[in-house]
């Protein structure tokens, strides 16, 4: 079982490429979300998804778009990188309760991908 | 979601307990408290969550206080390897549209 799974782990942008951060998630989980992490800071959520064809933004979605097609996966666009999008990004999943019906709040993560931005 | 407090640094001697705090004073009733970990630079991990009673698993347990103001993740017996940014986290169960949000942690440093 792999859980989540970034590629690629680490990635070398010029200002104004553009790329995609993949994830995919082996749980049958509903819910997904992006989340950056930046040098001695917390994780801030980007986007996140209930579900397939289903998403909406967090705290820092400017510079990023999100699709969710399938229920396994949930890639992360950059447009038009810039040097403040140089982070550490993890994508994470979680499941719903069998007997709330409702998310667990339990998140699973991938080991991050490493984006810096010249 | 409440707003969470945690002292940004903390040391334990390798095999003693370690308690982590977390004030949480404007939780509300249906607001849950998560503890996550993040060790180096690795994906966070989920350790343990409770509503108002205390919760106990193989990885650690969690105290809430009373009146639910505040909380203690306690390690029994910390090893290296529990070396780690700890994460305490409040939010409601079942909230889709607001996944947790992450501050600064506690970073915990295990000493032999």
């Amino acid at each position: 079982n792999a859980g989540v799974t970034q590629t690629p782990k680490f990635q070398v942008l010029k200002t104004g490429q553009s790329m995609t951060l993949q994830c995919a998630q082996d749980m049958n989980h509903e819910y997904m979300s992006w989340y950056r992490q930046d040098p001695g800071m917390g994780l801030r959520l980007i986007h996140y998804s209930v579900g397939a064809g289903i998403t909406d933004q967090g705290e820092v979605p400017n510079g990023y778009n999100v699709s969710r097609s399938t229920t396994e996966d949930f890639p992360l666009r950059l447009l038009s990188a810039a040097p403040s999008q140089t982070s550490v990004y993890f994508c994470a999943s979680s499941g719903i309760g069998t007997v709330t019906g409702n998310p667990t709040g339990e998140l699973f993560f991938g080991e991050g991908s490493r984006l810096t931005v010249l | 979601d409440a707003k969470t407090t945690q002292p940004p640094s903390m040391d334990c001697a390798e095999g003693r307990a370690a308690n982590l705090p977390c004030n949480h004073s404007t939780i509300s009733g249906n607001e849950y408290v998560y503890w996550y970990r993040q060790i180096h630079s690795q994906g966070p991990q989920y350790i343990i969550h409770g509503l108002k009673n205390n919760e106990t698993n193989e990885m650690a347990s969690l105290i809430i206080t009373e009146d639910r103001k505040s909380s203690t993740l306690i390690l029994p017996h910390a090893t290296l390897r529990d070396t780690a940014v700890y994460y305490c986290i409040v939010r409601v169960l079942g909230n889709a549209g607001n996944m947790l949000t992450f501050g600064g942690g506690t970073r915990l440093m295990v000493k032999p």
